[in-house]
């Protein structure tokens, strides 16, 4: 059974660094293709992916936001981190990580989100 | 355009079949994934690769693909399917994950 669970603040400052952790079970980065995600959702809004880390370092991140985050994994804790810096009033938003696969094949790659966690609300706010 | 563009929203009575659509010029390429969201929960996936269905999905959910636009459709509608839709997929490249602007299925 794979499951996914957020941690981290639930209120920063405008200028801060956010650091959220993904800490999930039931998969390992040992298997080929497996990656966990982030996602986020403002209120009302709808879903924007942040980034991605897939089990060989395969890392991808939103073009719009790739010079704020970081994602990282620690395989020994099966845990998954991403960072973002400066943080700001519009970077509100409940934050998802989810379970993915990616798929090679010789038209594309393809990836989706099949396991979420519950998500964590991140209020930027002075 | 790397986007995907869905209708805000669709309305359906109980019984009837939903169509949500989903166009971007990257589909044709790429394959369309869709996920269903109820209000205060985290999204769950209904289709992926255009048209597969996990395990535990009603048989009543559906996807196809054809040329810049992939569909969810959702036959004989039940109350427990009003939710947000969205799709997602990738860009042209696959270099990285693009989400729509989701559908809020309404039934009536």
């Amino acid at each position: 059974q794979i499951t996914l669970k957020e941690s981290g603040p639930t209120l920063v400052k405008p200028t801060q660094t956010l650091t959220l952790t993904c800490t999930f079970s039931g998969f390992s980065f040992s298997t080929s293709g497996v990656g966990v995600g982030w996602i986020r959702q403002p209120p009302g809004k709808a879903l924007e992916w942040l980034a991605v880390i897939y089990w060989g370092d395969d890392i991808r991140y939103g073009p719009s936001l790739k010079s704020r985050l970081t994602i990282t994994k620690d395989t020994s804790k099966n845990q998954v981190v991403l960072k973002m810096t400066n943080m700001d009033p519009v970077d509100t938003a409940t934050y998802f990580c989810a379970h993915s696969r990616i798929h090679y094949n010789d038209v594309s790659t393809y990836y989706y989100f099949d396991y979420w966690g519950q998500g964590t609300l991140v209020t930027v706010s002075s | 355009s790397n986007e995907l563009t869905q209708p805000p929203s669709v309305s359906v009575s109980p019984g009837q079949t939903a169509r949500i659509t989903c166009s971007g010029d990257a589909l044709p390429k790429q394959y369309g994934h869709w996920y269903q969201q109820k209000p205060g929960q985290a999204p769950v996936m209904v289709i992926y690769k255009d048209s597969e269905r996990p395990s535990g999905i009603p048989e009543r959910f559906s996807g196809s693909s054809s040329g810049t636009t992939v569909t969810l459709t959702i036959s004989g509608v039940q109350a427990e399917d009003e939710a947000d839709y969205y799709c997602q997929s990738a860009d042209s490249s696959s270099s990285y994950v693009v989400f729509g602007g989701g559908t809020k299925l309404t039934v009536l």
